[in-house]
């Protein structure tokens, strides 16, 4: 396992249209971790999975935000009706309670 | 919320040089203090962290400390590289569980090292 990885690396999509990224966290780590960073800013925390359990999600940015994990292994962060503002990278960390979160390389969400 | 500012936003130095960045966070339940190091096109990757128990850590090169009266905590790199060069970024959280991540970031520092 090399690590976190998160799909698409890129992705370009017009205003209003719904998007989803996949992240497959480090096997054997439960926690699971959405960030979002933009341009010239640090990552911004948006929710995060226990398992399958979501404990916090009340800093995603609004109800067109949504984050699953349904297995308890992989998970999808769906925005729908994007609109420009959405442009930035998206990261996905993992880690389990006794280690360092490991983040993933991001995927870059253009908005066009 | 929690809020970390970090300075400067930008830093210089000549290879073989100290470079030092500060961080500064509002509030007193925070408890644990990673810094990570960014290069272009990459995720954050940690490179050094302290918990509030601790007032100094030492890496090698690169040491933190942290002052809980102030509410401020610093990385330090001695004898920069070339290859230090690359956006650092503070973050700060209250570690409500054993490894609980739910970071808040300053906003980077730009490090270039000159060769």
């Amino acid at each position: 396992d090399t690590g976190v990885s998160q799909d698409p690396r890129h992705k370009i999509t017009k205003r209003g249209q719904n998007v989803t990224f996949r992240c497959d966290p480090i096997s054997e780590h439960n926690r699971l971790y959405w960030y979002r960073q933009t341009l010239g800013q640090g990552p911004e925390f948006l929710t995060y999975f226990q398992n399958e359990a979501q404990l916090e999600k009340s800093r995603l940015l609004s109800d067109r935000f949504s984050a699953e994990r349904p297995k308890g292994s992989f998970s999808t962060l769906e925005i729908q009706r994007t609109e420009q503002g959405d442009s930035a990278m998206y990261l996905c960390a993992s880690n389990t309670q006794y280690t360092e979160a490991f983040f993933g390389q991001g995927t870059r969400l253009t908005v066009v | 919320g929690e809020n970390v500012e970090q300075h400067p936003s930008t830093l210089s130095v000549q290879e073989g040089d100290s470079a030092v960045i500060k961080c500064t966070y509002s509030d007193s339940a925070s408890n644990y203090f990673p810094w990570y190091k960014q290069e272009l096109g990459k995720g954050p990757q940690l490179i050094i962290d302290i918990r509030s128990n601790v007032g100094e850590k030492k890496d090698q090169r690169i040491a933190v400390t942290l002052n809980k009266t102030a509410k401020h905590f610093s990385l330090h790199i001695t004898e920069t590289q070339p290859e230090d060069s690359a956006v650092y970024f503070c973050a700060a959280s209250k570690n409500s569980g054993a490894g609980s991540y739910q970071l808040t970031f300053g906003k980077g520092t730009k490090l270039s090292v000159i060769p």
